[in-house]
């Protein structure tokens, strides 16, 4: 089956950038996407892309994806404590998502 | 907006309890599915549903049973809660045409 991996922690100083680098194995998904999960809170949706393209930007989120390394990753700039939070990267697999472990990030001052 | 709503957001059940997850979505949404997160393993699948009285298992379905009468509410049932069913459990829900799911704000169950 899928398997989406990603490291469990991240650490950056505030005004920083983050990049959370996602791994997957099967290239078949339509929709790649980025959740974000505060703590205590259920999952945000907070970026995706379609798996025709290389890189998608929504103000601070920038979204790239290398289909020939099954690499997927999220940069935000200027990263801010209200940045700190899990997220996760999901694939698409006929109509459901596979999800991976999730990247703790720490924003320190 | 959409909006996916959870019936408690902490819960505190005995070993042997039946233990009932509600899970409501206002969008009209055709699939819902349950999860538990917990850490290091990320979400992991636990059922999910195409339509009204239509179950499908996920990844890991034993101990658990689930129940959707309606369109809008989707129930995970645990029909004796055990310790080790001890997590956060996610609800979310997606239209039949986008696989964009939508979350609930998840119940912490603790089972003593």
């Amino acid at each position: 089956g899928e398997d989406v991996e990603q490291s469990l922690f991240l650490s950056v100083r505030e005004g920083d950038s983050s990049v959370i680098n996602c791994t997957y194995t099967d290239s078949s998904s339509t929709y790649l996407y980025w959740y974000k999960q505060e703590p205590g809170a259920g999952l945000q949706l907070l970026t995706y892309i379609f798996s025709n393209m290389d890189m998608k930007q929504d103000q601070r989120l920038t979204v790239l994806l290398n289909k020939k390394d099954k690499h997927l990753s999220l940069r935000i700039a200027d990263t801010q404590t209200g940045d700190s939070a899990i997220y996760f990267c999901a694939l698409g697999n006929t109509d459901k998502l596979i999800f991976g472990t999730g990247t703790r990030l720490q924003v320190f001052p | 907006d959409v909006k996916v709503t959870q019936s408690s957001r902490y819960l505190v059940k005995r070993t042997g309890e039946k233990v009932f997850l509600e899970c409501v979505q206002d969008m009209d949404h055709e699939n819902m599915f349950w999860y538990r997160q917990d850490p290091g393993l990320g979400l992991r699948l636990i059922y999910f549903s195409y339509d009204v009285k239509m179950k499908e298992k996920g990844d890991i379905p034993e101990g658990y049973s689930v129940s959707r009468e309606k369109k809008e509410r989707f129930s995970l049932i645990l029909e004796s809660a055990s310790t080790n069913q001890t997590s956060m459990y996610l609800c979310a829900s997606s239209s039949e045409y986008r696989e964009t799911q939508y979350f609930g704000p998840g119940t912490r169950l603790l089972v003593l």
